[in-house]
């Protein structure tokens, strides 16, 4: 049984940029999650998706987008990259609303220059 | 005040010690509590949800204390591979479902 894959495993992006980053969920998952964790800090809630629609958000700049796909599957996208969104970004997957327990990605390690 | 604290240690125990981290949270209308373990440069993973009740789970005891506000970890006779950062993680029901996670305890056990 497949857990929560990322990909890629690390990205390294110039100010202005966009990244795209992927998600395939647990088997059995429908509720995906995205968070930035920045070095030394907890997890930040970025979003969550469930039947293909944003259903959460946290505090994070329009920047920040999403999308899931049918297959429950999702992507994070960041416009505009700035110095400050170096990050590992963790993709958490779950069964359903509102929150239940969440396992998580490898994550991708992203670097903005 | 943030709305979950931890200490963030380091935590620097002998092999077979037991350590209690607490975790305290602001939002009194939290309803699910978890612990997560995460090593080095790896992602997450969850240790144990936190019951009204309390739970244990071998050699680790969860408790919820509502009326204070925080949630406590328990690791008893301490292993070198307990070594890693605990995180609590607060999410409340309702309209806003948004987890909220500490920024973690380091735990470093030696010979």
């Amino acid at each position: 049984d497949a857990g929560v894959t990322q990909s890629p495993t690390h990205l390294i992006k110039t100010r202005g940029q966009q990244v795209t980053l992927r998600c395939s969920p647990k088997s059995g998952h429908d509720t995906v999650s995205w968070y930035q964790q920045a070095l030394g800090q907890g997890p930040q809630f970025i979003f969550q998706y469930y039947e293909e629609e944003e259903r959460q958000r946290g505090n994070f700049p329009d920047r920040f987008s999403g999308h899931q796909f049918p297959n429950y599957s999702s992507e994070l996208n960041v416009n505009a990259l700035l110095l400050g969104d170096s990050a590992l970004y963790l993709c958490a997957s779950s069964q359903g609303l509102p929150y239940n327990e969440q396992f998580f990605g490898p994550g991708t390690r992203l670097t903005v220059l | 005040r943030k709305e979950v604290e931890q200490d963030p240690g380091p935590f620097n125990v002998p092999e077979g010690a037991t350590v209690a981290f607490n975790c305290t949270y602001s939002n009194s209308a939290s309803q699910s509590f978890f612990w997560y373990r995460q090593d080095c440069r790896k992602e997450p993973k969850l240790l144990m949800s936190v019951y009204s009740s309390g739970n244990e789970d071998g050699r680790f005891t969860a408790q919820l204390n509502r009326a204070s506000q925080y949630i406590s970890l328990l690791i008893r006779d301490s292993k070198l591979s307990d070594s890693a950062t605990y995180l609590c993680v607060v999410a409340a029901s309702g309209g806003s479902y948004i987890p909220t996670f500490g920024r973690g305890t380091s735990l470093i056990v030696h010979p």
